[in-house]
């Protein structure tokens, strides 16, 4: 069983579309977190999600919008998508401890043309 | 500001010998270390955290130490297999932070050479 699964792995699209990632975790945590990682390969965090809270929005625009239904789901919605968000995007959860260690996902990754 | 270096160039190691990552920190206190591996088009997963008051840790083949003097860690993994080849990515929580604060530097790109 997968313990955080997202959908879909890939995903190409033109500008000025709308697109959503979905996320999934079956491991009972409280947190749960959408990470970008760059063709630079940094992985940076952009929400994270406290028992359905927004807690973390590190400067992400906002046509990038988190919406959990409920604390096992956690979607990524994005509006007028631009070249410059070309990315892998990877949805994470992590368990109520003050350690913090993350439990990813498989990554999407997102080519807009 | 913060700052968090890997080696970014790839590294080679014969199959057999240890390698020997390197994770430096400025302008960090951290309250503690992790360090993770990413398979190519694979999420990271989670191998190891050091707290700011342990030196040392070990899980199997794999052995990481934390010098908040130096501000570095360094990972090793001993008896490497080619099966190790992947990127590692080490990450710094703040004090108080919990995963909210983690901050990732860019991974080390490992090559175990058969």
């Amino acid at each position: 069983d997968t313990a955080v699964s997202q959908t879909p792995k890939y995903l190409v699209t033109q500008m000025g579309n709308d697109k959503s990632i979905k996320c999934e975790q079956n491991l009972g945590h409280d947190t749960m977190y959408w990470y970008k990682q760059d063709s630079k390969k940094f992985l940076k965090i952009m929400f994270s999600y406290n028992n359905k809270e927004l807690i973390i929005n590190e400067t992400v625009p906002n046509r990038f919008s988190p919406k959990s239904p409920d604390k096992a789901h956690l979607n990524l919605h994005i509006n007028s998508l631009e070249l410059g968000d070309s990315a892998v995007y990877f949805c994470a959860s992590s368990p109520p401890t003050n350690t913090g260690e993350l439990f990813f996902g498989e990554g999407s990754r997102l080519t807009v043309l | 500001s913060q700052k968090i270096e890997q080696n970014s160039e790839a590294l080679n190691i014969q199959e057999g010998k240890t390698a020997t990552l390197t994770c430096n920190y400025t302008n960090y206190s951290p309250a503690y270390l992790q360090w993770y591996r990413q398979d190519p088009g694979r999420g990271p997963v989670f191998l190891l955290l050091i707290r700011e008051n342990e030196k040392e840790k070990r899980k199997e083949r794999l052995k990481v130490t934390f010098d908040t003097t130096l501000k570095q860690s360094l990972f090793h993994i001993t008896a490497s297999q080619p099966a190790d080849s992947a990127t590692y990515l080490c990450a710094l929580a703040p004090k108080g932070g919990g995963a909210d604060g983690l901050t990732f530097g860019k991974g080390t790109h490992l090559i175990i050479q058969p």
